[in-house]
C-alpha cells in the first residue's frame, strides 16, 4: 500500500516559473526522500531531509517537513523545460527497510 | 562510478511462464532492493535483501522471489505469470538501509500476453 497522497496529481507551468508540490503521509517515519522520473525509466535521488529537520536545500531545490501535520513540500525554483517528470515523495522507517512511495506529480514545464 | 544495472530493459513473456529479472548494484552497495511500478498501484515494495539476507517482503503472493548473492548482484523470479504481472520493475541500491538515498536502475519493463 502506498503511505500516502501527492497534490496536485498533475501541474502545468510557463517555464521560469516556481514549481510547488506537496506529500502527506501517514505514519512516523525516520526520513522523507523526493525523486524524479521521466518518461517511465528509473528514479532518481533529489534529496532527503531526515525527521529532526524542517527545511532543506539543494540547487534550485526546497524541501520542508512538517511532521506535525506529516507533510512535506518540494518547491522548484526557476522552473526548467528538463524538470518535465514526475515526482515521488517517499518516506522511510529504519528497521523496515523499504521505502513507501506517494502517488507521484506529473510536472509539465511550458518552454 | 557504474549506476545500477537492470538486466534486460524488456521482456515480453505469455501467460503461465515464469522470468528471472537481474540487478547489479552499484559498488560497495550491499542493500539491494526491489519494487514494482504500475499505473494502477503506483510504485510498491517488493523485497529488500543486505548480505544475501531477505530481511523486509511486500505484499506479494508467493509467486514473487529474490536472492542476493555473495557479490551483491540480486535476482528476482515471478513464476506462473498472469497479465496483471505487466510493469516497470525497479532495482535500487543502498549503502545501508534507508538511512542514504537509493540509487536506482532503469528498470526493466515486463510485459505479460
Amino acid at each position: 500500500s502506498q503511505q500516502g497522497e501527492e497534490d496536485p496529481q498533475a501541474l502545468s507551468i510557463q517555464e521560469g516559473e516556481n514549481a510547488t508540490m506537496n506529500c502527506s503521509y501517514k505514519t512516523s517515519i525516520n526520513n522523507l526522500q523526493w525523486y524524479r522520473q521521466n518518461s517511465g525509466r528509473g528514479l532518481v535521488h533529489l534529496i532527503l531531509i531526515r525527521s529532526n529537520e524542517r527545511e532543506k536545500h539543494s540547487g534550485r531545490l526546497r524541501v520542508t517537513l512538517d511532521t506535525s501535520k506529516k507533510s512535506s513540500s518540494l518547491l522548484i525554483t526557476a522552473s526548467r523545460a528538463a524538470d518535465t517528470a514526475s515526482y515521488f515523495c517517499a518516506t522511510a522507517n529504519f528497521g523496515n527497510e523499504k521505502l513507501t512511495f506517494g502517488t507521484g506529480t506529473r510536472l509539465t514545464i511550458i518552454p | 562510478k557504474a549506476g545500477v544495472t537492470q538486466t534486460p530493459r524488456y521482456l515480453i513473456k505469455t501467460r503461465g511462464q515464469q522470468v528471472t529479472l537481474s540487478c547489479s548494484p552499484i559498488s560497495g552497495h550491499r542493500s539491494v532492493s526491489w519494487y514494482q511500478q504500475t499505473p494502477g498501484q503506483g510504485l510498491q515494495f517488493l523485497f529488500e535483501y543486505f548480505s544475501e539476507t531477505q530481511r523486509n517482503k511486500g505484499n506479494f503472493p508467493g509467486r514473487f522471489s529474490g536472492r542476493q548473492f555473495s557479490n551483491s548482484r540480486s535476482e528476482m523470479n515471478v513464476s506462473t505469470l498472469e497479465l496483471g504481472d505487466s510493469a516497470l520493475y525497479l532495482c535500487a541500491s543502498s549503502l545501508e538501509q534507508a538511512r542514504y538515498g537509493y540509487t536506482f536502475g532503469s528498470g526493466t519493463r515486463l510485459t505479460v500476453v
